[in-house]
């Protein structure tokens, strides 16, 4: 199995600046990283994904890197706004899989205010 | 095109009922998967299926748990013997690739 920890539980920030939120793990290294959205009352929304072999992956405002020595991804959402207020979390799948279940962590409920 | 969609969105039932709670995936989409989330908790697996391949269940967390697909396409997951522990939100996802799974909205399960 694996455990996974993303610091701080909630993340409160003003528009306009960088939220950076931080997900450890602690067993296997996986072959990747998700990280994923979650509005109140709605399933998660898939965001991006990082393989071991990337060092960092960018989309728009979003950019996450993945650190297999420190065992940690930080997602960092750039020039931030109120609609970005959310709760993210991270995914991991089983050791050795590509497919199948994920790992979830317990999120980071990020809160942009004007 | 139309996302996961999941049945019923809520349900109450008593203690000792059985209930079930349904998943339509993606059309196309050959992975299906069943998580569920308690207030507070992340996302725990509970089961997995792949094609015509066996299903993993290994996260079911008892046997009053089990889940169907039919012609590859529909899922039940059923609970029988509902505890009050059992009260979480179900979601159900679906992929095509090794990567993003499509949530639905989920089923907010309340055992009273």
């Amino acid at each position: 199995s694996q455990k996974i920890e993303q610091n701080s539980e909630a993340l409160n920030i003003q528009e306009g600046k960088t939220a950076t939120l931080t997900c450890n793990y602690t067993n296997y290294s996986p072959a990747y990283l998700q990280w994923y959205r979650q509005d109140p009352g709605r399933g998660p929304v898939f965001l991006l994904l990082i393989r071991e072999n990337e060092k960092e992956k960018r989309k728009e405002r979003l950019k996450v890197t993945f650190d297999t020595t420190l065992k940690q991804s930080l997602f960092h959402i750039t020039a931030s706004q109120p609609a970005d207020s959310a709760t993210y979390l991270c995914a991991l799948p089983d050791r050795g899989s590509t497919l199948g279940r994920l790992y979830f962590g317990r999120g980071t409920q990020l809160t942009v205010w004007p | 095109g139309a996302g996961v969609s999941q049945s019923p969105s809520n349900k109450v039932t008593e203690k000792g009922k059985d209930v079930e709670l349904r998943c339509d995936p993606i059309s196309g989409h050959t992975a299906l998967y069943w998580y569920r989330q308690s207030l507070g908790q992340g996302l725990e697996f509970l089961i997995y299926f792949q094609g015509n391949s066996a299903p993993d269940k290994s996260g079911l967390p008892s046997d009053r748990f089990s889940a169907e697909r039919t012609g590859g396409s529909v899922s039940t997951l059923t609970i029988q013997r509902t505890q009050q522990e059992d009260s979480a939100v179900y979601l159900c996802a679906s992929s095509l690739t090794i990567y993003e799974q499509y949530f639905g909205p989920g089923t907010r399960l309340t055992v009273t």
